[in-house]
């Protein structure tokens, strides 16, 4: 099965920092690649997703991720992060219906 | 549209006790998941129905752990007996078939069972 790795256990930012968080997978084929978001105290929500096309993607509340099909990498960014963006960042990657998460990266903005 | 439901939403039981997690899909969709996420942990694929068949259980931990989905409906994830390691919080996904023009291969997900033994 493919396996998804996040190199950031925990971020610390301040205000208006860009943010850019590592994800890489391990498959050789068609993959589609996602990211989600658990806030505090809520469930887990997609943040955005990439299935084909431009491997630029935007999602929600600023937040866009490249995809590099070379380096086998989805990473996400944002230029300025706000204090509501604390929260923790799943990367996934899912080959047909089977979907795989990496361990999370804990983003702490202060304010 | 209703979401992902699960039951309950937080369990503490004593060591050698059983629970039972229920998890209710978006009507429609096929694909049923469960997985776990222990506390700092990554979010960890336990198993995968496909309407009421068992896809990949894989992620099973061991034979305490007990997965159903009768009628291809509503699941339930059964742990007897439970153990200390078992803590955690249990997630359950669902989506539709990777085949259907409808899929994205979105997984929508439920609140979490956070279920703590003693």
């Amino acid at each position: 099965a493919q396996s998804v790795s996040q190199h950031n256990h925990h971020v610390i930012l301040s205000e208006a920092a860009s943010l850019e968080l590592g994800c890489n997978y391990s498959y050789g084929g068609t993959v589609n690649l996602f990211w989600y978001v658990q806030y505090p105290g809520q469930h887990l929500q997609l943040l955005l997703k990439y299935f084909s096309g431009d491997p630029l993607v935007k999602g929600i509340k600023g937040f866009e991720a490249e995809f590099i099909k070379s380096k086998f990498s989805f990473n996400l960014r944002k230029p300025s992060v706000q204090w509501s963006d604390t929260a923790e960042y799943f990367c996934a990657v899912n080959v047909y219906n089977d979907m795989r998460f990496g361990a999370g990266t804990r983003l702490t903005v202060k304010p | 549209e209703a979401g992902v439901t699960q039951f309950p939403s937080h369990s503490v039981i004593e060591k050698g006790q059983t629970v039972t997690l229920r998890c209710d899909p978006i009507s429609g969709h096929d694909n049923l998941y469960w997985y776990r996420r222990v506390m700092g942990k990554e979010i960890k694929f336990l198993l995968h129905f496909v309407k009421e068949s068992k896809q990949d259980e894989s992620g099973m931990p061991n034979n305490r752990f007990l997965a159903e989905r009768t009628g291809g409906t509503y699941s339930t994830l059964k742990v007897q007996p439970a153990e200390l390691e078992d803590s955690g919080v249990y997630f359950c996904a669902s989506s539709t078939p990777k085949t259907s023009g409808a899929n994205t291969g979105e997984l929508f997900f439920g609140e979490g069972s956070r279920l703590t033994v003693l």
